[in-house]
């Protein structure tokens, strides 16, 4: 079975500039859950999408990020226009709510460098 | 306002002996408790949870304790091994929060041959 995969691996823009971020979820997996982990501090929640529904977008910065599910399967993170303050590693995560609950298994991170 | 704290940001101990890793949180409506291992580069990686019912829970190596009268939990792994080190981050879960996870800053945890 395929993990979650995020791409790209690595994006460096610079300030002003718009990136895109994509995750793809287990199969199967109807829950799928945005993280940033900012300068090596705590790993912080910004949405949780149930299908292609936002449950809860508690966690989002502002405006300027807007996240996507589109026939609920994979994901997109839009940061436009992005600051400097958006650097850091940006994990995807996706759990199946038949199985263990709060299990969640995470994707290998889009570490996102603004310049 | 971190409401889950590891307040050691690093361990280091011998191989086969045992690593202790600590956690406090301030959330009373956490229900639910997790260990995930993060290894360079990667994602982080499920290790073992426990819920808010229990004190205490055991798979292999790898043990959690739960005391809920002082908020804190711990991660104890016996014997550790060089594979085991990572940067172990603790996580919380609050029941009606739709699974959202609140993790806190994490502890690298060096395991010396």
């Amino acid at each position: 079975e395929a993990g979650v995969t995020q791409f790209p691996s690595h994006s460096v823009i610079e300030k002003g500039q718009t990136v895109t971020l994509r995750c793809d979820p287990i199969s199967g997996h109807d829950n799928l859950y945005w993280y940033r982990r900012v300068m090596g501090k705590e790993i912080k929640f910004l949405l949780h999408f149930v299908k292609e529904s936002k449950q809860d977008e508690s966690g989002m910065p502002n405006n300027r990020f807007l996240a996507e599910r589109t026939g609920g399967t994979y994901s997109t993170l839009k940061v436009q226009p992005a600051e400097l303050e958006d650097s850091g590693v940006y994990f995807c995560a996706s759990s199946n709510p038949l199985s263990a609950h709060y299990e969640q298994y995470f994707g290998p991170g889009t570490r996102l460098t603004v310049t | 306002d971190q409401q889950v704290k590891q307040n050691s940001p690093s361990l280091s101990v011998q191989e086969g002996r045992i690593s202790i890793l600590n956690c406090d949180y301030t959330n009373s409506m956490f229900d639910y408790f997790l260990w995930y291992k993060k290894y360079p580069a990667e994602g982080p990686t499920f290790l073992i949870s426990i819920s808010s019912i229990k004190d205490k829970n055991e798979d292999g190596r790898f043990t959690v304790f739960l005391n809920k009268s002082a908020k804190h939990l711990s991660l104890h792994i016996v014997p550790s091994q060089p594979g085991d080190s990572a940067v172990y981050f603790c996580a919380a879960s609050a029941k009606g929060g739709g699974n959202k996870l609140t993790f806190g800053t994490g502890t690298q945890l060096k395991v010396e041959l």
